[in-house]
């Protein structure tokens, strides 16, 4: 594809529901990052793939934050029991190989009331 | 404590002038160091990455340096545009994690006709 895909661009849910957030990296790209943005901050790291599996998930905050990536291409973002301070933007990135560029979509923004 | 801390955290200039971003950092070991130009609601974009044995490099009007041994580098914007409006981010990775990035704030730019 031209470029990474997050879906959806907005989400909006109540506290305590289940979202997942969809990234679609660059065709080829082995590795898959996952960050989160708060408003006036950098991005920062949640886990990142290389292929299938989770080379580092030191960055998820807790245990209601899952990610997977079940065919090296695609990944989901999971959050259970969502919580207001899960509001942010949660930005996808790729790349080709672990130490190259990372290519960023536009991130999915979500809300959680 | 965040390991990368940029200055200032906003500016305003007038178009056609040029600044200057800093950016200090405290990743060890260090691995490379990478500008990042996000505009608002969208995701970053690679600007310029330097490694250790590099102390400058451009991208158009952009220029960034290195210093490595103070752990400093800086992002030179030339001749500055309304579209350079913008969030710009230090990035830097650590050599025992590839793909765990570590983000600064960013400093917000205004380019003002």
């Amino acid at each position: 594809g031209a470029g990474v895909s997050q879906t959806p661009s907005n989400k909006v849910t109540e506290k305590g529901k289940y979202v997942e957030l969809r990234c679609d990296p660059i065709s080829g790209h082995t590795a898959l990052y996952w960050y989160r943005q708060s408003l006036g901050q950098g991005p920062e790291f949640l886990i990142y793939f290389q292929g299938t599996g989770a080379a580092d998930d030191s960055g998820l905050p807790n245990d209601r934050f899952f990610a997977v990536r079940p065919e090296g291409s695609v990944s989901t973002l999971k959050i259970q029991r969502t919580e207001r301070g899960d509001s942010a933007v949660y930005l996808c990135a790729s790349s080709r190989g672990q130490q190259e560029t990372q290519y960023f979509g536009p991130g999915t923004r979500l809300l959680v009331l | 404590k965040n390991q990368v801390e940029q200055s200032p955290q906003s500016l305003i200039i007038l178009e056609g002038k040029n600044c200057t971003l800093q950016c200090n950092y405290t990743v060890s070991p260090f691995s490379n160091l990478r500008w990042y130009k996000q505009d608002t609601g969208r995701g970053p974009v690679s600007l310029t990455i330097m490694t250790f044995s590099e102390n400058t490099k451009s991208n158009g009007r952009y220029t960034a340096t290195l210093d490595a041994d103070t752990k400093q580098s800086s992002l030179h914007i030339t001749a500055s545009q309304l579209s350079d409006s913008a969030s710009y981010i230090c990035v830097v990775s650590g050599s025992d994690s590839w793909g765990k990035l570590q983000f600064g704030a960013g400093t917000q730019v205004v380019v003002t006709p």
